[in-house]
């Protein structure tokens, strides 16, 4: 079956504009997440959607960062007036339980100049 | 909160030789899983292998197998009969049961695989 999506493949953004990143979950998982990864800082979590239920938004780095989850499935990353540490690689994984493996995306390489 | 370490940034391996990546976590839960994950240059993350906190045994797939030492927080990947296919980013993550269930990563280990 298809794996997890994300679109675009690469974006590249001018200082203080907003950005959008998709991700189409594996059908019929339950559980979505968000996570950046970036020279500097490795692999980080972002947010964490779990079916109906409010999302974790523990990982976000600042107010510039929201994300939502439409019907359960597509998610969307938005990330406003982007700064050059905004550049990184945003990875979306889904899973079929809450403690279950995670599915990774190809991800989005951001990139603010 | 946990913390994963992954004390070799680069490792090589021959061809059809066995190689193994460290991993050391710190945490007080007691119940959680442990996961090793490959990066390759295409970007997409791929699950290798994952253990319970509560089984004893090691678990293995196909070439992949870890040893997991619960009192030592070590959780190493061995790869047996390395293929030119396994030359990768290879990171090491932490789940904690019934929390957000998110992963926490450790800074990976680049293994190149050489012919």
């Amino acid at each position: 079956g298809a794996g997890v999506s994300q679109s675009p493949s690469n974006k590249v953004t001018e200082k203080g504009k907003d950005v959008e990143l998709r991700c189409d979950p594996i059908s019929g998982h339950t559980a979505l997440y968000w996570y950046r990864q970036s020279l500097g800082q490795g692999l980080e979590f972002l947010i964490y959607f779990q079916g109906n239920s409010a999302p974790d938004k523990s990982g976000l780095p600042s107010d510039r960062f929201s994300a939502e989850r439409t019907g359960g499935s597509v998610s969307t990353l938005t990330i406003q007036r982007t700064q050059q540490e905004d550049s990184a690689v945003y990875l979306c994984a889904s899973s079929s339980e809450r403690d279950g493996p995670q599915f990774f995306g190809p991800g989005t390489r951001l990139t603010v100049l | 909160a946990q913390t994963v370490t992954q004390s070799q940034p680069e490792m090589s391996v021959q061809e059809a030789e066995t190689v193994t990546l460290s991993c050391t976590y710190d945490t007080s839960e007691n119940n959680y899983y442990l996961f090793w994950y490959k990066q390759p240059p295409s970007r997409q993350m791929i699950l290798v292998i994952r253990q319970e906190a509560y089984k004893q045994q090691n678990a293995t797939e196909n070439r992949f197998s870890v040893n997991f030492q619960k009192a030592a927080k070590s959780f190493s990947l061995k790869i047996s009969d390395s293929q030119l296919g396994d030359t990768a980013m290879y990171f090491c993550a932490f789940m904690k049961q019934r929390s957000n269930y998110k992963l926490t990563f450790g800074k990976g280990t680049l293994l190149t695989v050489n012919p």
